[in-house]
C-alpha cells in the first residue's frame, strides 16, 4: 500500500497568517492527491482533488500543489473558521485508497 | 441539498455482525461509486470498501476482506455494509462516501461502532 505522510502534525497560527501543510507519498502517485477538511463530529469536506483543482464551493484562499511524491496545501489568509484538521488522500492507480495521518490547525 | 446519513451503529461483542445502512439523498446515487470509510477514534480515515455505481463490482481493504461484505439498493437509494467477526479493533465511526473519481465527493457524519466485551 502507499503510505502518506504529512507534516507538521499539528501547527499554531493566527487569523490572517499563511499557512502550508505538506503531504509526502511512498511512492510516485501523480497528480492522484486530494486534500479534506474535518471539523469535530463532522463528516470530511472535500477541498481539493487532483492536487490543485478547488472543489466547487470551496474559499480561493485554499490552493493545492505538487505531483509525484510531494504536495502542499496552502491557505493563504486563515479564517476563523479554517482550523481544524486537515488529511492528504491518494487515489493514484488500484486500491486502496489511503490517507494521511492530518495536521491539526490551531489558533495560537 | 446533498444528505448521506448512517445507521446500525452500536457496541457489539467480538465475534458478533452488525448491519449499517446509509441513506442517500440530493444527488443521482445511481451513477456514483459508494464507499465505506471508517475512523478508529482520535485518528485518519481508513478506507474500507468500495462498490460500483450498478453493484457489480466491489473491492475490500486486507483488513476486512471476507468479513465485511458491502451492498447497495439503487431503488432505494441506500448503501449496507454487513460486517461479520467483529473485532476489537474495528472499533470507529464509519462513515459512507460517495465517489465521481478517485477522490470522495460526498461524506456522511459517520455512525459509531464500539466492538467491546
Amino acid at each position: 500500500d502507499i503510505q502518506m505522510t504529512q507534516s507538521p502534525s499539528s501547527l499554531s497560527a493566527s487569523v490572517g497568517d499563511r499557512v502550508t501543510i505538506t503531504c509526502r507519498a511512498s511512492q510516485t502517485i501523480s497528480s492522484s492527491l486530494n486534500w479534506y477538511q474535518q471539523k469535530p463530529g463532522k463528516a470530511p469536506k472535500l477541498l481539493i482533488y487532483a492536487a490543485s483543482t478547488l472543489q466547487s464551493g470551496v474559499p480561493s484562499r485554499f490552493s493545492g500543489s505538487g505531483s509525484g511524491t510531494d504536495f502542499t496545501l496552502t491557505i493563504s489568509s486563515l479564517q476563523p473558521e479554517d482550523f481544524a484538521t486537515y488529511y492528504c488522500q491518494q487515489g493514484y492507480s488500484s486500491l486502496p485508497y489511503t490517507f494521511g495521518q492530518g495536521t491539526k490547525l490551531e489558533i495560537k | 441539498q446533498v444528505q448521506l446519513v448512517e445507521s446500525g451503529g452500536g457496541v457489539v461483542q467480538p465475534g458478533r455482525s452488525l448491519r449499517l445502512s446509509c441513506a442517500a439523498s440530493g444527488f443521482t446515487f445511481r451513477t456514483y461509486a459508494m464507499h465505506w470509510v471508517r475512523q478508529p477514534p482520535g485518528k485518519g480515515p481508513e478506507w474500507v470498501a468500495v462498490i460500483s455505481y450498478d453493484g457489480s463490482h466491489q473491492s475490500y481493504s486486507d483488513s476486512v476482506k471476507g468479513r465485511f461484505t458491502i451492498s447497495r439498493d439503487n431503488s432505494k437509494n441506500t448503501l449496507y455494509l454487513q460486517m461479520n467477526s467483529l473485532r476489537v479493533e474495528d472499533t470507529a465511526v464509519y462513515h459512507c462516501a460517495g465517489s465521481s473519481g478517485n477522490y470522495f465527493d460526498y461524506w456522511g457524519q459517520g455512525i459509531l461502532v464500539t466492538v467491546s466485551s
